[in-house]
């Protein structure tokens, strides 16, 4: 089974700070890595898919990278409503896996 | 617009069942595979399981395997989840979340959930 494994497990930073956010996989994955961003008290949304895709509707201040076993999440300036918790999600194989998750939180 | 509605969530003594459900819509439901992925009150996200769009493949997390059975009636667009043996590490809000259509695609819609509490 694919263990991933992101950090940090909780970030504080200011609004228009440049945030990143890493996953590090167990073993080779490809691209197949996936971001979600959860707001507290709602369901989870897709950020990006196949380690760098844009989502549809989702602002260009997100980007991801990488392949293999280590990825990163990069918001290149935080606005207001990006303070939640950001997940990890490897599509490679099953069992499906999630990171534990990365809380950002206003500094 | 793409729209998933669980249903059947509630209380449940430790060695109960419970059946889930999730109404699909706004899309061709029998050419997506679905997923439930639960959350346990304050933690993260947990793979449950996973059905193909024909039903013939199904993939559970081992922590179920043997306990819970998806299944998929495509002729009402409507995911289940039969759910046996529950114990109290079960506990947690249960989404429906449907894959992207393609090869080894991820989750791009996802339910609101519907709460499962297993407690005496």
């Amino acid at each position: 089974d694919i263990q991933l494994t992101q950090s940090p497990s909780f970030l504080s930073a200011s609004v228009g700070d440049r945030v990143t956010i890493t996953c590090r996989a167990s073993q080779d994955i490809s691209s197949f890595l996936a971001w979600y961003q959860q707001e507290p008290g709602k369901a989870p949304k897709l950020l990006i898919y196949a380690a760098s895709t844009l989502h549809s509707g989702v602002p260009s201040r997100f980007s991801g990278s990488g392949s293999g076993t280590e990825f990163t999440l990069t918001i290149s300036t935080l606005h207001p409503e990006d303070f939640a918790t950001y997940y990890c999600q490897q599509v490679n194989s099953f069992p499906r896996s999630f990171g534990g998750g990365t809380k950002v939180e206003i500094k | 617009e793409v729209q998933l509605l669980e249903s059947g969530g509630g209380l449940v003594q430790p060695g109960g069942s419970l059946r889930l459900s999730c109404a699909a819509s706004g899309f061709t439901f029998s050419s997506c595979a679905m997923n439930w992925v639960r959350q346990a009150p304050g933690k993260g996200l947990e793979w449950v399981s996973t059905i193909s769009g024909t039903a013939i493949k199904t993939y559970y997390a081992d922590s179920v395997k043997g306990r819970f059975t998806v299944s998929r009636d495509n002729s009402k667009n409507t995911l289940y989840l039969q759910m046996n043996s529950l114990r109290a590490d079960d506990m947690a809000i249960y989404y429906c979340a449907k894959n992207s259509q393609g090869y080894k695609r991820p989750v791009d819609s996802w339910g609101q959930g519907t709460l499962v509490t297993v407690s005496s």
